[in-house]
């Protein structure tokens, strides 16, 4: 079974700068997919990036991007410019692929999550 | 465009009490699951279903049970409540792929 970890419980970060958030993944599948979520006080899980395991490009959406280090098993989240609305907890999830695991209900595995201080 | 409707919201129960979390989605997604968050932690597993009049295990399905008998409805049962069970419940759905799940807004279960 997949497991993921996420050695930081807790992050702070001045506002407008920048934090790294770690996650790494244990699996022996070659292809497979990767999350981040945002779940801020109001509890709504939200996505933040995805990434396949299949591309190099690292995924870019807005202020956040990821490095993707498939040999290491490495899937970090940068968040740049932070802003105080970027206040919450973040979980780094791994995904089967459909091709591989569909009866098993592509299961979603999450870390335990980092919280992310903003200071102003 | 209501996504993943749970309820209720809130909830606090007795010690050997029953109730159902209430699951509905309206996108069509086949796959549908439950998920519970203990305080400060991440997100485990309870059940799932590749849909309808289909459920299987996940990490943590004991003293839960599930059914699906629509593509839309996922309800979770709840069967004699314990206080290891206070937690927030999360139901989700997607389609099998590639995407991330689409997430309702949780249900804070109490057991007292």
């Amino acid at each position: 079974a997949q497991t993921v970890t996420q050695s930081q419980p807790e992050m702070s970060v001045q506002e407008a700068e920048t934090v790294t958030l770690s996650c790494t993944y244990d699996t022996s599948e070659s292809d497979y997919y990767l999350f981040w979520y945002k779940q801020p006080p109001s509890r709504q899980m939200i996505l933040v990036i995805r990434q396949e395991a299949y591309k190099q490009q690292n995924a870019t959406e807005n202020r956040f991007s990821v490095n993707f280090q498939k040999a290491a098993k490495s899937f970090s989240l940068k968040i740049s410019d932070s802003q105080l609305g970027d206040a919450a907890m973040y979980f780094c999830a791994y995904r089967s692929s459909p091709i591989v695991i569909k009866a098993a209900g592509n299961k979603l595995t999450f870390g335990g999550g980092t919280r992310v201080l903003v200071k102003p | 465009n209501a996504g993943v409707t749970q309820t209720p919201k809130f909830r606090i129960l007795k010690i050997g009490q029953s109730m159902t979390l209430q699951c509905a989605q309206d996108m069509n997604h086949n796959y549908m699951y439950w998920y519970r968050q203990d305080p400060g932690m991440g997100l485990k597993l309870i059940y799932y279903s590749v849909g309808a009049g289909i459920t299987d295990k996940g990490e943590v399905p004991n003293g839960y049970n599930v059914s699906r008998s629509t593509t839309e409805d996922f309800p979770l049962r709840l069967e004699l409540a314990a206080p290891s069970q206070t937690s927030v419940y999360f139901c989700a759905s997607s389609y099998a792929g590639t995407g991330g799940y689409t997430f309702g807004s949780g249900t804070r279960l109490t057991v007292v």
